[in-house]
């Protein structure tokens, strides 16, 4: 089953509005969240990450909202660029005792329109 | 950017042969994974390692060997390769767990592997 769902598979957006890409979760255990961003041919880029005990992290124009108890994050990029086209992945994981086991959803590709 | 490479890039092998994946870090980093990428499905965790010689197995292991005889150097073998396992494998590593909490990965730049 997948732990970390990424319910859109595609998103358009105008170039300067704000782009939301969502990602759902099911283990209430995961305590850490992250967004990766991933261009053709290269390896996930790290985005924005957010821990269990915050409910919104800020850096830059991306935001990442954590609502836990409908287990539920979004990322927010505003303005949108033409250059923030690409495929965004959402990962949640959980600390073991032999290392940090991550869960990844299925991506969300974006689309910015100039 | 986290240093970071694997090796081969691309490599075209054929059903039944054994196929090596090296992934290198120069970052002294104590964790590392392997991953592979396939449509529909994202990235799904084949196996990690926590130190040298300690590794443990993810949700899609069978099929799959690796090994960590050094702190930077991770690799995973097909022993058999099959169609089914066709896909881009990516590599990354994490540094040490703070406070119990989980550590943002880092990934290699991935090999395209196609079995024929």
């Amino acid at each position: 089953d997948q732990q970390v769902k990424q319910n859109s598979p595609s998103l358009s957006v105008q170039e300067g509005r704000i782009s939301i890409l969502n990602c759902d979760y099911t283990n209430s255990m995961f305590d850490y969240f992250l967004w990766y961003k991933k261009y053709p041919a290269e390896g996930p880029t790290f985005l924005i990450s957010i821990s269990s005990i915050k409910d919104k992290n800020e850096d830059g124009r991306f935001t990442v909202f954590l609502n836990k108890s409908a287990k539920h994050l979004s990322l927010h990029i505003v303005p949108s660029q033409p250059g923030d086209s690409a495929v965004y992945f959402c990962a949640a994981g959980r600390a073991l005792n032999t290392g940090n086991q991550f869960y990844f959803g299925t991506g969300t590709s974006l689309t910015v329109i100039p | 950017d986290a240093g970071i490479t694997q090796s081969p890039r691309h490599k075209v092998t054929e059903t039944g042969t054994p196929v090596t994946l090296r992934c290198h870090q120069t970052e002294n980093h104590r964790y590392m994974y392997w991953y592979r990428q396939d449509p529909g499905h994202g990235l799904r965790l084949i196996h990690y390692s926590y130190g040298v010689k300690d590794t443990d197995k993810g949700e899609v292991s069978d099929g799959y060997s690796v090994s960590r005889s050094k702190t930077e150097d991770f690799l995973l073998t097909l022993e058999s390769a099959t169609s089914s396992q066709t896909s881009v494998y990516f590599c990354a590593i994490s540094d040490s767990q703070r406070e119990g909490r989980s550590e943002t990965q880092y990934f290699g730049p991935g090999t395209r592997l196609l079995v024929l």
